[in-house]
């Protein structure tokens, strides 16, 4: 019954490598993000992508990039990983309105950079 | 998108009704509350959403004051399952997910 499938619950990365964080939703959802969370702050949006090839930035872009070439696929890029992305990263997606416009998550990515 | 108000931590007892507030004071006309939960190491899940009116589904009860500047979610008959962190998100309906999810309640059920 998985609907958003994060690749990786876990990675380990040095900093200055390149790192893809991969989402993929069986839903159909027109609309994927890009959450970072860390204790203290919330949930932070990096990204988001209401359809495939869009994107737009999120409150904390920053030392981030994504990829949206097929519907049902969003992936997070990290360029050159720094110690301070370490975090919890978290996709969700969901249905354009009049959809039901609410957010199916995955069940987290946590990165820790090196 | 509106700001919101929880509290950092309740408890409950198990079986008992957990009743979790929200205040969200500066919310527009067309802004929706929406309830979410993240149970540890998981990803938030969605609960339920309301604009005015009360809202009841299978998990839970949105109780939404008349002048619509708080709310209250309900969990009727809490087991030690619900112990999670519940968010609570204002905002429009339109809005492409682009929710801000503050630290929201820490809800501890207890047997």
């Amino acid at each position: 019954d998985v609907k958003v499938t994060q690749s990786s619950r876990y990675l380990v990365k040095r900093t200055g490598e390149k790192v893809f964080l991969e989402c993929v939703q069986d839903m159909d959802h027109e609309n994927m993000f890009w959450y970072r969370q860390d204790p203290g702050l919330g949930l932070r949006l990096i990204y988001f992508s209401y359809d495939v090839k869009m994107k737009e930035k999120g409150d904390i872009p920053e030392g981030y990039s994504v990829s949206r070439e097929k519907k049902e696929r969003f992936s997070l890029i990290l360029e050159s990983a720094s110690t301070n992305q370490t975090s919890m990263y978290l996709c969700a997606s969901s249905l354009q309105p009049p959809g039901a416009n609410v957010l199916t998550f995955g069940a987290g990515s946590r990165l820790t950079v090196l | 998108d509106a700001k919101t108000t929880q509290p950092p931590s309740m408890d409950c007892a198990e079986g008992r009704a957990a009743n979790l507030p929200c205040n969200h004071s500066t919310i527009s006309g067309n802004e929706y509350v929406y309830w979410y939960r993240q149970i540890h190491s998981q990803g938030p899940q969605y609960i339920i959403h309301g604009l005015k009116n009360n809202e009841t589904n299978e998990m839970a009860s949105l109780i939404i004051t008349e002048d619509r500047k708080s709310s209250t979610l309900i969990l009727p008959h809490a087991t030690l399952r619900d112990t999670a962190v519940y968010y609570c998100i204002v905002r429009v309906y339109t809005n492409a997910g682009k929710s801000t999810f503050g630290d929201g309640t820490t809800l501890t059920v207890k047997p």
